[in-house]
């Protein structure tokens, strides 16, 4: 069991917007403002799409964005392109002597 | 260009040893803390260890703290993660991850290793 909850799967149609939430305790999401999330398609290495909560890295479109409210963080994705099916993993930092602790990931399935 | 090269799985029996490496480029790697992130297949990402740019700290997920050490040789650009008395769960893709302050910024495609009788 993976220490932080994610859906298991969501999906919407292209156009749409969906939002995955992730959560956990006061220990980790709640305790720090250091949330990322990583998208990996099948067979590949994960790409970090939104860092320190709701942070862009250079590159990643702007339909992509970050929250936290309490115990739990959300990636919302808005205008659903086919490409953005793939898996989805929250992840946060946790202080020690546990330092990092990911979700069990979302598979967003683009209708 | 930013790429990490995992290499050194394979199959081993339990209780058995095994080192996998990640081949740095296109970064100063030794100004980098890095970090080894493992995924079970079906399953969701584990963080596993992290190492400073320097190799004088290192820090281990609870599951493997004893068995594994992480290493790095900053002359070679490559990060090693020697693995001793595998257990059956921890069959997993090892995937390295430079990491840049609190964000694992760019990732390899990992090494699986399969550990089975």
């Amino acid at each position: 069991q993976s220490a932080l909850t994610q859906p298991r799967s969501v999906s919407g149609s292209p156009g749409q917007s969906v939002t995955i939430s992730c959560t956990g305790t006061s220990s980790d999401v709640g305790g720090y403002n250091y949330v990322s999330w990583y998208q990996q398609h099948p067979g590949k290495a994960p790409k970090v799409m939104i860092y320190d909560v709701s942070k862009r890295p250079s590159g990643v479109p702007d339909r992509f964005s970050g929250s936290k409210s309490g115990n739990t963080a959300s990636l919302t994705i808005s205008g659903l392109q086919a490409e953005d099916e793939a898996g989805y993993y929250c992840c946060s930092y946790a202080g020690s002597p546990t330092f990092w602790v990911f979700g069990g990931g979302t598979k967003l399935t683009v209708l | 260009e930013v790429q990490l090269l995992e290499s050194g799985g394979g199959l081993v029996q339990p209780g058995g040893s095994l080192r996998v490496s990640c081949a740095a480029s296109g970064f100063t790697f030794s100004s980098y803390a890095m970090s080894w992130v493992r995924q079970a297949p079906g399953k969701g990402l584990e963080w596993v260890s992290t190492i400073s740019g320097s190799g004088g700290n290192t820090y281990y997920a609870d599951s493997v703290k004893g068995r594994f050490t992480i290493s790095r040789d900053n002359s070679k650009n490559t990060l090693y993660l020697q693995m001793n008395n595998l257990r059956a769960e921890d069959t997993a893709v090892y995937h390295c991850a430079k990491r840049e302050d609190k964000i694992f910024a760019y990732w390899g495609q990992g090494s699986l290793v399969t550990v089975s009788s």
